[in-house]
């Protein structure tokens, strides 16, 4: 069965610094790679995704994440986290299928960011 | 507000009684999806609908739960027969189909306690 692990389920970081959460998954075929992020008090967002063409992909506010195939990662990375970025973020996948797809999440990753 | 609504946000019932929630999923979506999130844990796929077909039922969804989109439109999920296992976020999904990377967009979920 398809699965995700994230490796660290608590992260604690002061403003500034760089910030990279692992994400691997265990699926043989073609898959599309997602991070979405959850703020405190809302609902999931969608923050980067993977599809196809070049391997890093940039998200929104200066996430970026790369998709290593041999290795079955897509790690999230930011340079210099603020404390707004203080939420939980989850990896997940889907199976491509070229129809619907449902998403396999990761346990999430839950970063605090102190000032 | 154009996103996908839940209601209620919060429901707390007592064991053994049956509850529904309710999902509107943005207005030109036609794949609406249910997950299920318990503590410490990433969204758990449930079941998905294509208009108003379900196509997937994951074997996380007893008996006790039923899911329908009558008209291809809200969608509403019931419990019957609330245990406390059953105490979770039950997140509500959709995606278009003519989207080129079916990009599929939470709703805030509902909260349920079972006591």
């Amino acid at each position: 069965a398809q699965s995700v692990s994230q490796h660290n389920h608590h992260v604690i970081l002061s403003e500034a610094a760089s910030l990279e959460l692992g994400c691997n998954y265990s699926y043989g075929g073609t898959v599309n790679l997602f991070w979405y992020v959850q703020y405190p008090g809302q609902h999931l967002q969608l923050l980067l995704k993977y599809f196809s063409g070049d391997p890093l992909v940039k998200g929104i506010k200066g996430f970026e994440a790369e998709f290593i195939k041999s290795k079955f990662s897509f790690n999230l990375r930011k340079p210099s986290v603020q404390w707004s970025d203080t939420a939980e973020y989850f990896c997940a996948v889907t199976p491509f299928s070229g129809g619907y797809n449902k998403l396999i999440f990761g346990a999430g990753t839950r970063l605090a960011v102190h000032p | 507000d154009t996103g996908v609504s839940q209601d209620p946000r919060h429901k707390i019932t007592k064991r053994g009684q049956n509850v529904t929630f309710r999902c509107d999923p943005i207005s030109e979506h036609n794949r609406l999806y249910w997950y299920r999130q318990t503590l410490g844990q990433g969204p758990e796929f449930l079941t998905y609908f294509q208009n108003e077909a379900q196509l997937e039922k994951s074997r996380l969804l007893s008996d006790r739960f039923s899911a329908e989109r009558p008209k291809g439109s809200f969608s509403t999920l019931e419990i019957q027969r609330t245990e406390q296992g059953d105490s979770a976020m039950y997140l509500c999904a959709s995606s278009s189909r003519t989207g080129a990377d079916n990009e599929q967009f939470f709703g805030p979920g509902t909260r349920l306690t079972v006591l």
